[in-house]
Formats: structure tokens, C-alpha cells, sequence
């Protein structure tokens, strides 16, 4: 079974960094990106990045472009999300989604998702 | 970039079928995936590529996507079904995933 498990809830102060942690199981993880999406409390869904965790290749949502880092280790099978220089607006539930389309040379997609982990940026 | 729209809101009353919209130039040249979001909750694909239900979602979600217009369809409404909803495409002049606004569903 595929399984996608982030890491807890984070109160961060503004101007601070968090990294958000997303461990995933069942499937050979090299096979398929991993895409972050975050959701402002109600609010919709914002895409914010992706991985190639085979070739460590990433790709960002141009509105966070310079404060967003993606990595993974292969080793853990586990890939991560560093948002710097944080502000309110960045308070949200952040989740991380494995891409089902690629890997079958379709558009991307998300077929499975981590439970979400809540930021909290305040001072 | 490419922007995708939804209608805010959906009422129906049980046993009945809401059709949920997604909007966009020329989205039916486009790849158009669906997501149920139930509060609380991380979202769940229902539907793939206009039309394609992954394992486990029932036959009662259904997908069509032509001209500017895609379209998710719940037959036989259940009180369940009550959730939020996002279409989502692939803008690939810049490789980015593009989420609808979501449409909230409420079972009357």
C-alpha cells in the first residue's frame, strides 16, 4: 500500500524557516515526482513545486521561486520543502501528493496524498 | 498562465446528480483531473484525464471535458458526497499544476 506521511505541526515566528518532511512507502520511490500544494485555512489549493527524486531535478511555483527549496534522499525515500522568510500569508496546511501521470507519460496528477501538516506563522 | 474557474457552490438533494463545472480557454485540448476534499481532509482523486476513475472511486463520479468546458458528475447523490471539489490541469508553457477555486458540494 501506498503511504505518504508528513511531518507535525509547525509554529514558526515571522521571518523564520520551516521544513516540512514528507516519508513515503509501498512503491519504488525514484519512480514517481513528488509535488507540494499548500491550502490557506479556507482557502483552495496552490501548487508550489515539484521533484524528480530520481534525478533530484525541481521545479517551482514562480511566485515562490526564490524562498522554496524541494529535495528528497533516495536513501530514506523522503522528500522535503524549505520556505524561508516567512510571513502570515504563509500560514497553512501544506501537503505533499505523488504524481500518478508521469510515470505513464500522461499530464501530472496526484494519486496519492500526504495527511497534511499545518504552519502557523505568528508573532 | 493558465487559469482554470468553478462555480463556488453546488445544492442537491440526495439521490439526485450534481454536475460540477470547471472553466478554461480551450480546456477540452487539456488533460483535466478532479479532486473530492472532505473538511478536515486531504484531497482525493476521483477522477483522472477527463474520464478515468482510479481504483475504489465509485461509477456514480464521472468525467467529460469539450470546448472551454469540463465537468464532473455525481450520479445518485449521497450525504457523503458533501465536499469540496478542484479541477486541476497542467499549464505546460511553464510546467506548473493549476488548481481551480473549488466548488463547495452540499447534499440538501
Amino acid at each position: 500500500q501506498v503511504h505518504l506521511v508528513q511531518s507535525g505541526p509547525e509554529v514558526k515566528h515571522p521571518g523564520a524557516s520551516v521544513w516540512v518532511s514528507c516519508q513515503t512507502s509501498g512503491y519504488t520511490f525514484t519512480d514517481y515526482y513528488i509535488h507540494w500544494v499548500r491550502q490557506a485555512p479556507g482557502q483552495g489549493l496552490e501548487w508550489l513545486g515539484w521533484i524528480n527524486p530520481k534525478t533530484g531535478r525541481t521545479h517551482h511555483a514562480l511566485k515562490l521561486q526564490d524562498r522554496v527549496t524541494i529535495s528528497a534522499d533516495t536513501s530514506l525515500s523522503a522528500a522535503y520543502l524549505e520556505l524561508t522568510s516567512l510571513t502570515s500569508d504563509d500560514t497553512a496546511t501544506y501537503y505533499c501528493g505523488r504524481d500518478g501521470g508521469r510515470i505513464l507519460g500522461m499530464t501530472p496528477y496526484l494519486d496519492f496524498w500526504g495527511q497534511g501538516n499545518l504552519v502557523t506563522v505568528s508573532s | 498562465s493558465y487559469e482554470v474557474t468553478q462555480t463556488p457552490s453546488v445544492s442537491v438533494a440526495p439521490g439526485q446528480t450534481a454536475t460540477i463545472t470547471c472553466g478554461g480557454h480551450n480546456i477540452g485540448g487539456k488533460s483535466v483531473h478532479w479532486y473530492q476534499q472532505r473538511p478536515g481532509q486531504a484531497p482525493l482523486l476521483v477522477v483522472h484525464d477527463d474520464s478515468d476513475r482510479p481504483s475504489g472511486i465509485p461509477e456514480r463520479f464521472s468525467g467529460s471535458n469539450s470546448g472551454n468546458t469540463a465537468t464532473l458528475t455525481i450520479s445518485r447523490v449521497e450525504a457523503g458526497d458533501e465536499a469540496d471539489y478542484y479541477c486541476q490541469v497542467w499549464d505546460t508553457d511553464i510546467d506548473h499544476l493549476v488548481f481551480g477555486g473549488g466548488t463547495k458540494l452540499t447534499v440538501l
